[in-house]
């Protein structure tokens, strides 16, 4: 199974908004509505940010949403604050019962 | 507090075998799914294996299926995972995360990670 695809990077101010894509296939992110989003800092384990495309688990800021549109599935970070630099991660379900991740994608706030 | 603590990594030779364990506390064990990812070093994560609350079904990725099991005890809290035929581009954290239940290979709880190192 591939990798899904994010971008390296992405970068914004505080205050503003930033979204970060995934992008997979039918078999994968197009296929299920099982998309999940984590946020990881450096030295740290990754925390489960979005679940199921769009839910927040317990605790999570409602500053993150995340959606689903076909193969692509999308983190947004409203409001952007410092701690909210990190590394992010997005994953799915696939057809073949296992999960994928997604390469990664450093947010840089400015 | 709901707790994972992975231990048993370390240094490896090529070819090499390690077993690594998490052990979990402050829920039931027994009603998870469990999971193991690893993420070398200054790279993704990538998800290895997964195994049902009762064991019934066990899964890996094709990058260690034939080399890693993957096997819990439920009485003991614990999860393992036994790696034989070691290989360099196994070099990596690994950590233990639980599926949270509501959901489908959603991870709510991590471990710290434990660190193997594949090397001569």
């Amino acid at each position: 199974q591939s990798a899904l695809t994010q971008p390296a990077s992405v970068s914004g101010s505080p205050g503003q908004s930033i979204t970060i894509s995934c992008t997979g296939t039918s078999s994968d992110v197009g296929g299920y509505n099982y998309v999940s989003w984590y946020q990881q800092h450096p030295g740290k384990a990754p925390k489960l940010m979005i679940y199921d495309v769009s839910n927040r688990p317990s605790g999570v800021s409602n500053r993150f949403s995340g959606s689903k549109s076909g193969n692509t599935a999308s983190l947004t970070i409203s409001g952007l604050q410092a701690e909210d630099e990190a590394d992010y991660y997005c994953s799915s379900y696939t057809s073949s019962s296992t999960p994928v991740f997604g390469g990664g994608t450093k947010l840089t706030v400015l | 507090e709901v707790q994972l603590v992975e231990s048993g990594g370390g240094l490896v030779k090529p070819g090499g075998s390690l077993r690594l364990s998490c052990a979990a506390s402050g829920f039931t064990f027994s009603s998870y799914s469990m999971n193991w990812v690893r993420q070398a070093p200054g790279k993704g994560l990538e998800w290895v294996s997964s195994i049902s609350s009762s064991s019934s079904y066990i899964y890996y990725a094709d990058s260690v299926k034939g080399r890693f099991t993957i096997s819990r005890d439920n009485a003991k809290n614990s999860l393992y995972l036994q790696m034989n035929s070691l290989r360099a581009e196994d070099t990596a954290v690994y950590y233990c995360a639980r599926d949270l239940a509501v959901a489908t290979d959603a991870f709510d709880i991590w471990g710290q990670g434990t660190m193997v190192t594949v090397s001569s």
